[in-house]
């Protein structure tokens, strides 16, 4: 089954205890990203990756880091954690050619700093 | 700057037809994305529009103007499965990459019996 995976699902911690995210696609896509959710604001976009070893900043990208040296993963890094990181992360996959076609997103994942 | 504007909620009857809108201001532009969010679930792809005109796919319709930066979701003989947020989305890059995605915020819709 095509398939965007992401762990934990649901994640308590406490400011300042790095921490990672980890998300897996089986679906050969060039493309991943992250987003995170929060009330009102929508969707917005921390990091993307167009292939391994392309990075890129999103609108949000201060306080994460993302690596993607293998194609179907794509980690988020939170060195040092803070509350205002509280919020519902989803990873994303997608082919491109010309543009980023539809996005396959994974299930969230709940993040609480305390 | 960059902007997508969609209203925040919109009410409908079971049966009906809505339209839910959307404008934008982007500094570049490779097309406009609709997904669906169900409470508590991921976004799940609805439609693709890069060329100006309706995309039909079923009870979907999606439509896009470029020089007036407009797109609509309509969505015919509503369901009470189709009470969701919809997401507008461009996909923008300056550069030309066409590899940044701008969300809006959503348009929560209640379906009504």
């Amino acid at each position: 089954e095509a398939q965007v995976t992401q762990n934990p699902r649901y994640l308590i911690t406490v400011t300042g205890k790095k921490l990672t995210v980890t998300c897996s696609q089986n679906m050969n896509h060039e493309y991943m990203s992250w987003y995170r959710q929060d009330p009102g604001l929508g969707l917005r976009q921390i990091y993307y990756s167009m292939n391994v070893e392309v990075t890129d900043k999103g609108d949000v990208p201060e306080g994460y880091k993302v690596s993607r040296k293998e194609k179907r993963n794509f980690p988020l890094i939170l060195e040092s954690p803070s509350p205002n990181q509280t919020s519902l992360y989803f990873c994303a996959s997608s082919s491109t050619g010309l543009a980023v076609y539809e996005q396959y997103f994974g299930p969230g994942t709940r993040l609480t700093v305390t | 700057g960059q902007n997508i504007d969609q209203p925040t909620e919109m009410t409908a009857t079971e049966g009906a037809i809505v339209q839910i809108n959307c404008t934008y201001q982007t500094s570049g532009f490779n097309g406009l994305f609709w997904y669906q969010q169900h409470a508590g679930e991921a976004p799940t792809f609805l439609s693709y529009n890069v060329l100006d005109g309706l995309e039909e796919k079923g009870r979907f319709s999606s439509f896009l103007s470029r020089s007036k930066g407009y797109s609509y979701l309509l969505l015919k003989e509503l369901q009470m499965k189709d009470s969701a947020s919809y997401l507008c989305a461009v996909s923008d890059d300056p550069r030309g990459g066409g590899f940044k995605t701008i969300f809006g915020a959503g348009t929560r819709l209640f379906v009504k019996a």
